[in-house]
C-alpha cells in the first residue's frame, strides 16, 4: 500500500449504530487530519493530530470521537449520527501540521439512514 | 471568518474550448493552493502560489496569484476529458490553517 488510505469506502449506518473509519498512511509523515466533505460546501476541517496530540478540534460534535494510536493510524469512531452527517469524510497527512503539502486518502462516503 | 468563494460552481465545455475558473476573497492569504478531485478520489495538489502576481503553468493549466494575493485564477488551454473534475482553492492563513472554497465543478465532453 501507498499513500493514504481509507476503509471502508463506503458506510450505511442507522442512527443508533456504533461504526468506525480507518486511515492508515504510508508516507512517514506526522500529522493527521479528519475533514467533511458535504456537496456545493467547503471542506470542513473536524480533527487535527501533530505527533500523535490532538492539536485541533473545530467545534465537531461529540458523536464523533478520533482517536489517534500512532502517526501511521487515525480513526474516528461514529456514534448516534444524525442524517445530515451524511457526507464523505476525508483522511490527510502532512509532514508537519499545515506547514507541508496535504495528501489526502480517497475517503469514505458515510450515509446515515 | 475568511471565505474563499470560487466562480463558476459548475462549468460543461467541450473538448478543445478554453476556459477559466476563478478562486475570490476580501482577505488576503501568505499563500494559496489548487487542488483537482476526481470522483471516488480525494483531492489532489496541483500547484501553490506564494508571491503577489505569481504565475506558475503545468502543461495546459495555468494558475495566477493576484496581486493583493487574495484572489486567484486557473486558466485550462484546449480542455481534455482528462481534465474533468472538481477543481478546489485553499488559501493559507497566517497559522498555516488552510480556508477551502466549496469548489468548480468542471466536466469537459469529448
Amino acid at each position: 500500500e501507498t499513500g493514504v488510505t481509507q476503509t471502508p469506502r463506503h458506510l450505511v449506518m442507522g442512527m443508533t449504530n456504533k461504526k468506525s473509519l480507518k486511515c492508515e498512511q504510508h508516507l512517514g509523515h506526522n500529522a493527521m487530519y479528519w475533514y467533511k466533505q458535504s456537496a456545493k460546501k467547503p471542506l470542513e476541517l473536524m480533527f487535527v493530530y501533530n505527533f500523535k496530540e490532538q492539536t485541533e478540534n473545530n467545534s465537531v460534535p461529540s458523536r464523533f470521537s478520533p482517536e489517534c494510536p500512532n502517526s501511521s493510524h487515525l480513526f474516528l469512531h461514529l456514534h448516534t449520527l444524525q442524517p445530515e452527517d451524511s457526507a464523505l469524510y476525508l483522511c490527510a497527512s502532512s509532514g508537519l501540521a499545515f506547514t507541508d503539502t496535504q495528501y489526502f486518502g480517497p475517503g469514505t462516503r458515510l450515509t446515515v439512514l | 471568518t475568511q471565505l474563499l468563494e470560487q466562480s463558476p460552481q459548475f462549468l460543461s465545455i467541450q473538448e478543445g474550448e478554453n476556459l477559466t475558473v476563478y478562486c475570490n476573497s476580501s482577505s488576503v492569504f501568505s499563500s494559496l493552493q489548487w487542488y483537482r478531485q476526481e470522483p471516488g478520489e480525494g483531492p489532489v495538489l496541483l500547484v501553490t502560489v506564494v508571491t503577489g502576481g505569481e504565475v506558475k503553468k503545468l502543461k495546459r493549466l495555468t494558475f495566477q496569484f493576484g496581486d493583493a494575493r487574495k484572489d486567484s485564477s486557473l486558466h485550462i488551454t484546449a480542455a481534455q476529458p482528462g481534465d474533468t473534475g472538481l477543481y478546489l482553492c485553499a488559501g493559507a492563513e497566517s497559522n498555516y490553517q488552510l480556508i477551502w472554497g466549496a469548489g468548480t465543478k468542471l466536466i469537459i465532453k469529448p
